[in-house]
């Protein structure tokens, strides 16, 4: 059975540091989807990686994979308040749809 | 494109009764995807089409529990003899077959059984 581990599950910091939530998967997946998801709302697509080595930005954030730890990190720099969400870290096994981590809920704090 | 739609936004019902949702995709996207969602939790794959036919279903889904897309387009998911435990969010997702891989959500349909 596929297994999408976030950590943290949940993170408070600062206006203007940087950090990085971290999603392992258990079997060979070569497509890794991050989303976001703001309150009573439903998901935005933030990543999609399609292949070991890469690597996505999109302003503050950044996304890599490495298909061979399983490992893929969403990397926030000089974090601003309007980051405030959780993020979900999902693993694609095929046609059979995703496999949703259980999300980072980021709070930023002035 | 206005993207994937979902009707109604929420839903309250007494345990016992039946529900329908209803999915519009976005227009030529010939994969569908059901999700739910608990509070608190990561969306859960429930079912999938391509086109009008079903290639999966999770073991989540039981047997009250019936998705179709007729004709290929949208897509109705039907809880029948609803419990307290259906109460989750609703999610419909859709996707080419090829290019990005990209599934777009839907805005959801919240179910709550009272």
């Amino acid at each position: 059975e596929l297994k999408v581990e976030q950590n943290p599950l949940f993170l408070s910091m600062q206006e203007g540091k940087n950090y990085t939530i971290y999603c392992n998967y258990s079997t060979t997946s070569d497509r890794l989807y991050w989303y976001r998801q703001d309150p009573g709302k439903s998901l935005e697509s933030l990543f999609v990686l399609l292949s070991n080595g890469a690597v996505k930005q999109e302003g503050r954030l950044m996304a890599s994979l490495d298909t061979k730890a399983r490992l893929s990190t969403l990397h926030i720099t000089a974090a601003v308040h309007d980051l405030s969400a959780t993020y979900f870290c999902a693993v694609d096994r095929g046609a059979d749809g995703l496999t949703f981590g259980k999300g980072t809920h980021l709070i930023i704090q002035p | 494109d206005t993207g994937v739609s979902q009707n109604p936004r929420h839903k309250i019902t007494k345990r016992g009764q039946n529900v329908t949702f209803r999915c519009d995709p976005i227009s030529e996207h010939n994969r569908l995807y059901w999700y739910r969602q608990t509070l608190g939790q990561g969306p859960e794959f429930l079912t999938y089409f391509q086109n009008e036919a079903q290639l999966e279903k999770s073991r989540l889904l039981s047997d009250r529990f019936s998705a179709e897309r007729p004709k290929g387009s949208f897509s109705t998911l039907e809880i029948q003899r609803t419990e307290q435990g259906d109460s989750a969010m609703y999610l419909c997702a859709s996707r080419t077959s090829g290019g990005s891989y990209e599934q777009y959500f839907g805005p959801g349909t919240r179910l709550t059984v009272t």
